[in-house]
């Protein structure tokens, strides 16, 4: 089946820093990938979509500049949480869309942010 | 009023009970319906996906869809406490221009051994 791989799974970083997390199609190709930020004991949030060899097309309220989004490949797409503060702290989880087939979209094991 | 109401739960059954699940959705334009299963500080993993009104089996684990009530439900026979996870329903439109699941608030779901 398909698998998305997320690296890394867990960080930990001082305020002001960057952060970049990598989402990885490993046995497929994916044109789209999105992003999700999730809090605790909450349901998933769209924060992106990010389009292979495009910009990235954000939800109402995402900045844009503080979470930069990259799909330089149609198996890679990066999220670079920058000048990260506290309040950024969460859970990230990409996913991607086979393009071969119209099934579910397969999620990253998740990304667990905390700056300090 | 959100586009997909789920209740949170949480909701705990005995081991071997038949466990039931339900979403509500508002918007007509909806025609995919998954149903995940996310444990804690895990991604959310794929249970089913259906595209059309009525039943589909897979093992343990049915989905159910109603379009006409808009309601969407997810039944586990002989619950087991590995089963015992978060429980997201997320649906799509089939505008494939416009990629993007809304997914229900999750319903956190514990067997009892």
């Amino acid at each position: 089946g398909a698998v998305v791989s997320q690296h890394p799974s867990w960080v930990i970083c001082k305020s002001g820093t960057s952060v970049k997390i990598e989402c990885r199609s490993l046995d497929f190709q994916a044109t789209t990938m999105f992003w999700y930020r999730q809090f605790p004991k909450q349901s998933l949030m769209l924060m992106a979509t990010s389009n292979e060899g495009s910009k990235a097309t954000y939800e109402q309220g995402v900045e844009k500049d503080k979470f930069l989004i990259n799909h330089a490949s149609l198996t890679l797409s990066t999220l670079t949480v920058t000048s990260a503060h506290p309040e950024d702290s969460s859970f990230y989880i990409c996913s991607a869309r086979d393009n071969q087939g119209a099934r579910g979209y397969t999620f990253g094991s998740g990304t667990r942010l905390t700056v300090v | 009023q959100k586009e997909v109401e789920q209740d949170p739960g949480p909701l705990s059954v005995p081991e071997g009970a038949i466990v039931s699940l339900n979403c509500t959705y508002s918007n007509s334009a909806f025609q995919y319906f998954m149903w995940y299963r996310q444990y804690s500080r895990k991604g959310p993993e794929l249970l089913m996906y259906t595209y059309s009104s009525g039943n589909k089996e897979d093992g343990r684990f049915t989905a159910q869809v109603d379009k006409s009530s808009k309601y969407i439900s997810l039944f586990i026979r002989d619950s087991q406490p590995s089963d015992s996870a978060t429980y997201l329903c997320a649906m799509k439109t089939p505008n494939f221009g416009n990629e993007k699941l809304t997914f229900g608030t999750g319903t956190r779901l514990t067997i009892i051994p």
